[in-house]
Order: C-alpha cells, then sequence, then structure tokens
C-alpha cells in the first residue's frame, strides 16, 4: 500500500529565509508525486508535480522539489519565503489504479515578519 | 483552467436531516472525489467516482452516499447527519487524457456544521 509521511506538523521561518518542507513516500513503482498548498479556508492548488525525467522540479509561485529515489524523499524548497506562502502544504502519492491519489497529513506553515 | 464548484461555502444542518453537498466540473474529467479535512487528519477521501454511475468507497465512506447522474456533478450526501460529520468538505477531480497521472483539482470547499 502506498503511503505518505511529512514528519512536521508546523514550521516557522522568518521572512526571507528559505524554506524545506519534508515528504518521505512509500510506494511499489515508480511514485507519481505532488505538492500542493491549501491557503486558509480555499481548497488545495497544485504547486509541482513529478513524473518522470529531472528529479529536479519547478513549480509555481517560486518553488522547487527534488526527488530522491534513495531516500524515498520528495521534498519541497524555496530559497526566499514571502509572507504570502504562509498556508499548509500537502504532499501526495499518485496511484495509476482508478486515479486515486494518498495525501499527507500535511504541514502548516507560518511566516515571521 | 479546470473549475470545480462546490455548491455553497458554508452550510449549518440539524442533526438527523439529509444533506447534500454538490460539485460541478466544467472539464470533462472522469474521476471525482469527495473528501473530508479535519485538523490533524489531513485529507481522507470518503468515495470517489471513475465514470457515469459508477463509484467506489474510499477510507470513511460510512454515514455517506454518493451520486453521478452526469459527468459533471457529483453529489456527495449525508443520510441523516450526526454532530461528528461537521467538517470541511472538499471535492476534486482527476483527468486522464493525455495520461493518466495527472494531478487532482480541487474546489474551494464547503464548511459544514451540523448542530
Amino acid at each position: 500500500a502506498q503511503s505518505v509521511t511529512q514528519p512536521d506538523i508546523h514550521i516557522t521561518v522568518s521572512e526571507g529565509a528559505s524554506l524545506e518542507l519534508r515528504c518521505n513516500y512509500s510506494y511499489g513503482a515508480t511514485p507519481y508525486l505532488f505538492w500542493y498548498v491549501q491557503s486558509p479556508g480555499q481548497g488545495l492548488q497544485l504547486l509541482l508535480k513529478y513524473f518522470s525525467g529531472d528529479t529536479l522540479v519547478q513549480g509555481i509561485k517560486g518553488f522547487e522539489a527534488e526527488f530522491k529515489r534513495s531516500q524515498s524523499s520528495f521534498n519541497l524548497r524555496k530559497p526566499s519565503v514571502h509572507w504570502s506562502d504562509a498556508a499548509e502544504y500537502f504532499c501526495a502519492v499518485g496511484a495509476t489504479n482508478a486515479g486515486k491519489s494518498t495525501f499527507g497529513d500535511g504541514t502548516t506553515l507560518t511566516v515571521k515578519p | 483552467d479546470v473549475k470545480v464548484t462546490q455548491s455553497s461555502r458554508y452550510l449549518v444542518k440539524r442533526t438527523g436531516e439529509k444533506v447534500f453537498l454538490e460539485c460541478v466540473q466544467d472539464m470533462d474529467h472522469e474521476n471525482m472525489f469527495w473528501y473530508r479535512q479535519d485538523p490533524g487528519l489531513g485529507l481522507r477521501l470518503i468515495y470517489f467516482s471513475y465514470d457515469v454511475k459508477m463509484k467506489e468507497k474510499g477510507d470513511i465512506p460510512e454515514g455517506y452516499s454518493v451520486s453521478r447522474e452526469k459527468k459533471e456533478r457529483f453529489s456527495l450526501i449525508l443520510e441523516s447527519a450526526s454532530t461528528n460529520q461537521t467538517s470541511m468538505y472538499l471535492c476534486a477531480t482527476k483527468g486522464t487524457v493525455p495520461y493518466s497521472n495527472q494531478p487532482q483539482h480541487f474546489g474551494d470547499g464547503t464548511r459544514l456544521s451540523i448542530l
């Protein structure tokens, strides 16, 4: 069975500092991986996705993520955080059967002025 | 852009009522999903549908049913609402053309309170 672990429930960073959100997955084959962001009171918005090829993927809003097969990780990074990045972030792994995805429990990001 | 519209942003109902949550998409996606989101529990899949009139149970289907009579519309039904169904409900869609592993697209959610 596939699973996703986001070890950090809550992270606080200062505006302008770098950010890394961790994601570890368990999946039997080559995974399809996603990062989503959820602003308060909103649905989830796709930040980026990895299917194959280059292990460093670029997304919207200046985010990037690196797929590391040896570590079963897909960590999300941003070099300089803005106050508007405060939100909840979800990592997800996709399955080939029936289109379901498995989501992590999310990491809440707080940005200090 | 894919648009996923949930009929209500906020809804207040009473215990024992039959509650309908509606979701409509405009991208001809085959797959549609209903999740509930609770603090500390992430997203939990209630039901999903991969075609008209087709449905499968997710991880927490108890107390819920669904209906998909048309491709663009997926309804979640709380047969007899209870207070423990107070939650944020999220609808999502996913296409399979031209490749199967596309991301899901989410609506803005319905915050449902059962009194």
